[in-house]
């Protein structure tokens, strides 16, 4: 089944203590990307990837890291969380110049 | 920097109502997409508009693009229980890369 994952669905965690959020695709897609969304302000992208080792800044990179070494997977790391990262976070890929962005499930972060 | 702003914030109907959802860009669009998320859950592509006055259809859905493409509505013809969630548009501006999304329209649908 075509799908993309993360890892984990739910965290709590402390300040300042790293974590990553895994996401993995088997569709084979090139363009991966990192959203968060808050009530009443969306999606805010993160960061994108259009194919391995090509990342770049979306609106809201403050605080994150991302890497793509392999195709199919692209963690997000949070070197040091801070409560203002406490978010539901979704991780979406699409094929090179295709329209469709498919959704992974979610990651609901808390830090406390 | 760009903005995409969505109208209402939330819609609740009667089912059999119909329902629409406005999007506008503060700059002209590459193009824009529109997704749906039910509670819970996670956005679902539904459509993308390419060109200026483009209009297509899925069923009951209606989506427009504006001429001046910087905006672009949602109609939804006669609604049903499973219409419930909330819609997104989202465009790109200056390549398609950077997806900026509008805040969404939430829609409760009343039996």
């Amino acid at each position: 089944e075509a799908q993309v994952t993360q890892n984990p669905r739910y965290l709590i965690t402390v300040t300042g203590k790293k974590l990553t959020v895994t996401c993995s695709q088997n569709m084979n897609h090139e363009y991966m990307s990192w959203y968060r969304q808050d009530p009443g302000l969306g999606l805010r992208q993160i960061y994108y990837s259009m194919n391995v080792e090509v990342t770049d800044k979306g609106d809201v990179p403050e605080g994150y890291k991302v890497s793509r070494k392999e195709k199919r997977n692209f963690p997000l790391i949070l070197e040091s969380p801070s409560p203002n990262q406490t978010s539901l976070y979704f991780c979406a890929s699409r094929r090179r110049g295709a329209d469709t962005q498919y959704f992974g499930p979610g990651t609901r972060l808390t830090v406390l | 920097g760009q903005q995409v702003m969505q109208i209402p914030q939330y819609q609740h109907v009667q089912e059999g109502e119909d329902f629409t959802t406005y999007c506008n860009s503060s700059t002209t669009l590459s193009n824009i997409q529109w997704y749906k998320q039910r509670p819970g859950g996670h956005p679902v592509f539904l459509i993308q508009l390419v060109k200026s006055g483009e209009v297509k259809k899925q069923k009951r859905l209606t989506f427009q693009f504006g001429e001046a493409k910087k905006n672009s509505s949602l109609h939804i013809t006669a609604t049903q229980t499973t219409d419930v969630g909330t819609y997104f548009c989202a465009g790109f501006s200056g390549g398609y890369n950077k997806l900026i999304f509008g805040a969404g329209t939430r829609l409760a649908v009343h039996p």
